[in-house]
């Protein structure tokens, strides 16, 4: 199964927002409202950012949000900082218990 | 708090095995579905495998079905992965991830630090 689509990289200056795309078929995230996305630093383990398509864990700033149409998920970040950079991946459950990420965005806050 | 350390890692040539070991505190692990996740040096995220909060369901990933194993002890709080049949292209740094209780599978909100596996003759 090929990795759900994102784009090698974006790019926003300090107050900007930038969106994350993630595309997938109707086998992922087109048939399951079970997409999560994590933040990852260099040299460190992701960190769950969004589940279920839009949900926020505690802890994680309302400046993150996300959302779902079709096969696309999108993560958008608000209010960037420059802590936000880091690479962001994209993961939805596949079915018959398995699990497919999206190749990463890596974020480089100008 | 929640925490999960791995080990095991380490360097092997192509054909070897390993046997990978990921060991929770702080959290009700029995209840818990555990995964493993990789991640090729400069490249993204892959699943490797699951399995259920009791152990008695499993899955993997096409690229290494038959030849990686998943099982856990809910006794000693612990997680395995026994690779077998090595490859160059399982070198990667292996994470152990955990979903909670009446979560999807894709929502890992636990994940130890990582252990690499280099996988070289």
């Amino acid at each position: 199964q090929s990795a759900l689509t994102q784009p090698h990289s974006v790019s926003g200056s300090p107050g900007q927002s930038v969106t994350i795309a993630c595309t997938g078929t109707t086998s992922d995230v087109g048939s399951y409202n079970y997409v999560s996305w994590y933040q990852q630093r260099p040299g460190k383990a992701p960190k769950l950012m969004i589940y279920d398509v839009n949900m926020r864990p505690s802890g994680v700033p309302d400046r993150f949000s996300a959302s779902k149409s079709g096969n696309t998920a999108s993560l958008t970040i608000s209010g960037l900082q420059a802590d936000d950079e880091a690479d962001y991946y994209c993961c939805s459950y596949a079915g018959s218990y398995t699990v497919i990420f999206g190749g990463g965005t890596k974020l480089t806050v100008l | 708090q929640a925490q999960l350390v791995e080990s095991g890692g380490g360097l092997v040539k192509p054909g070897g095995s390993l046997r990978l070991s990921c060991a929770a505190s702080g959290f009700t692990f029995s209840g818990y579905y555990m995964s493993w996740i990789r991640q090729a040096p400069g490249k993204g995220l892959e699943w490797v495998s699951y399995i259920s909060d009791s152990g008695g369901n499993t899955n993997y990933a096409d690229s290494v079905k038959g030849r990686f194993t998943i099982s856990r002890d809910n006794a000693k709080s612990s997680l395995y992965l026994q690779l077998n049949s090595l490859k160059i292209e399982d070198t990667a740094v292996y994470y152990c991830a955990g979903s909670p209780p009446r979560y999807s599978l894709d929502t890992h909100d636990i994940w130890g630090q990582g252990t690499v596996v280099t996988v070289s003759s």
